[in-house]
């Protein structure tokens, strides 16, 4: 069974600050790793897909960093605002074919 | 990315009937389409990879007979649970899978998912 971990569970973040949280994954039969965004009631959004050790994404205030060797990945948020507040998912995949194994997520809450 | 719709988006039943799920890829035809699930305060967890035309693989602990899944064509994939009870009482979840994007490697879509609720 693979194992995937995010930490930590929940994260309360004053507006404004930044912020990061971590994926652990299983560095043996990587092809990628995936950062999801999800609010309630919404379809989780891709945020990123991650393939080579060493890979940094950066999409507006968000980023992310994969190292596959010690299997962990960060996800950044600079200046943190409201609208940023959602659970944010990290998902490992084996196979280019296969489906993806999640951990629990991060809930972050963003305080004005 | 591909948008991606599930129908119905919650649903009460009674032990013993059968739920149809559906989702769709509005605007992308979709081979292989995933389905999951999620507890209270677990993890999404992968249930099966629907292909088109074929049958679907199921992971395991999943039972084929009870999650009967059907890819009829490129843009729907139905996820039937038969004989319902409440342990099946769950969030459902389908993905449709694109190859490589903006986003660089092969990404999954999500749809907005299915809460079923067996009484």
């Amino acid at each position: 069974i693979l194992n995937v971990e995010q930490s930590p569970q929940s994260l309360h973040v004053q507006e404004g600050d930044s912020t990061n949280f971590t994926c652990s994954f299983p560095s043996s039969n990587f092809y990628a790793l995936h950062w999801y965004r999800w609010e309630t009631a919404k379809s989780p959004e891709a945020l990123f897909v991650m393939t080579l050790n060493g890979d940094e994404k950066k999409k507006g205030r968000i980023s992310a960093t994969l190292n596959t060797k010690e299997g962990y990945s960060y996800l950044y948020i600079k200046g943190s605002q409201p609208e940023d507040s959602a659970t944010y998912l990290c998902a490992f995949q084996g196979g280019g074919a296969d489906g993806l194994t999640f951990g629990k997520g991060t809930h972050l809450i963003i305080q004005p | 990315g591909a948008v991606v719709s599930q129908h119905p988006s919650w649903v009460i039943c009674k032990s013993g009937t059968s739920v149809k799920i559906e989702c769709r890829s509005l605007d992308f035809q979709a081979t292989t389409m995933f389905w999951y699930r999620q507890f209270p305060k677990q993890s999404l967890m992968l249930m099966a990879t629907s292909n088109e035309g074929s049958k679907a693989t199921y992971e395991q602990g999943v039972e084929k007979d009870k999650f009967l899944i059907n890819h009829a064509s490129l843009t729907l994939s139905t996820l039937t649970v038969t004989s319902a009870h409440p342990e099946d009482s769950s969030f459902y979840i389908c993905s449709v899978t694109t190859p490589a994007t903006s986003l660089g490697a092969d990404t999954q879509y999500f749809g907005p998912g299915t809460r079923l609720t067996v009484l």
